[in-house]
């Protein structure tokens, strides 16, 4: 089973400051991951999908990177919309499919 | 729209059963693998089940192989996940998951059901 470790476990920031979450892999899993974001109450929300390609109504300053074991989501400005849990879930092995512990960005 | 409708969560006894039903609208139901994942009160998401688009191919997780069972019914456009002899530790809100790209399982979850809530408890 691939584990996927999650960090910061809580970030505190203010609306406008960039955001750096990182998601890292136990073992490869090539560019077969993505992020998504979920507000209290709600259901998650698929953001990013294959390291880097946004879904369709994720707005730009919503950015994927990495590749193989190492791998980050970065919010360029935090809107107050933006404040949420993200988690990060692999597709190159299963079963499992696994998802991170999440990081939760809350208003500093 | 794309819309999927989660329901059958209750309060249960440990060792009882009981059925959770999707209801898929919106897309052709039949093309794409489904998900069940669960989140614990308070904890991180965990994928428990998933089912390709013809219902053949079912995979678990080791947490509930042997007590849970997923299927789908396509002429129905629902699908379920069938929870026999339930622990305490099963007790979390369910979601049911649409995979992102079709009918294989190996996948990411672009539409989501609101969740049901499972309470195993004496």
């Amino acid at each position: 089973e691939i584990v996927l470790t999650q960090s910061p476990a809580t970030l505190s920031l203010s609306p406008g400051e960039r955001a750096t979450l990182s998601c890292r892999a136990s073992r490869s899993v090539s560019s077969y991951l993505a992020w998504y974001q979920q507000k209290p109450g709600q259901a998650p929300r698929l953001l990013i999908y294959d390291a880097s390609n946004r879904v369709t109504d994720t707005p730009a300053r919503f950015s994927g990177s990495g590749s193989g074991t190492d791998f980050t989501l970065t919010i360029s400005s935090l809107e107050p919309e933006d404040f949420a849990v993200y988690y990060c879930q692999q597709r190159s092995d299963w079963p499992p499919l696994t998802f991170g512990g999440g990081t939760k960005v809350e208003i500093k | 729209e794309v819309e999927l409708v989660d329901s059958g969560g209750d309060l249960v006894q440990p060792g009882e059963s009981l059925r959770l039903s999707c209801e898929a609208s919106g897309f052709n139901f039949k093309t794409y693998a489904m998900n069940w994942v669960r989140q614990a009160p308070g904890k991180g998401l965990e994928w428990v089940a998933g089912v390709g688009g013809g219902g053949g191919n079912t995979y678990y997780a080791d947490s509930v192989k042997g007590r849970f069972v997923i299927s789908r019914d396509n002429s129905k456009n629902t699908l379920y996940l069938q929870m026999n002899s339930l622990r305490a530790e099963d007790t979390a809100v369910y979601y049911c998951a649409k995979a992102r790209g079709g009918p294989g399982g190996r996948d990411y979850m672009d539409v989501w059901g609101k969740g049901t809530t499972v309470t195993v408890s004496s």
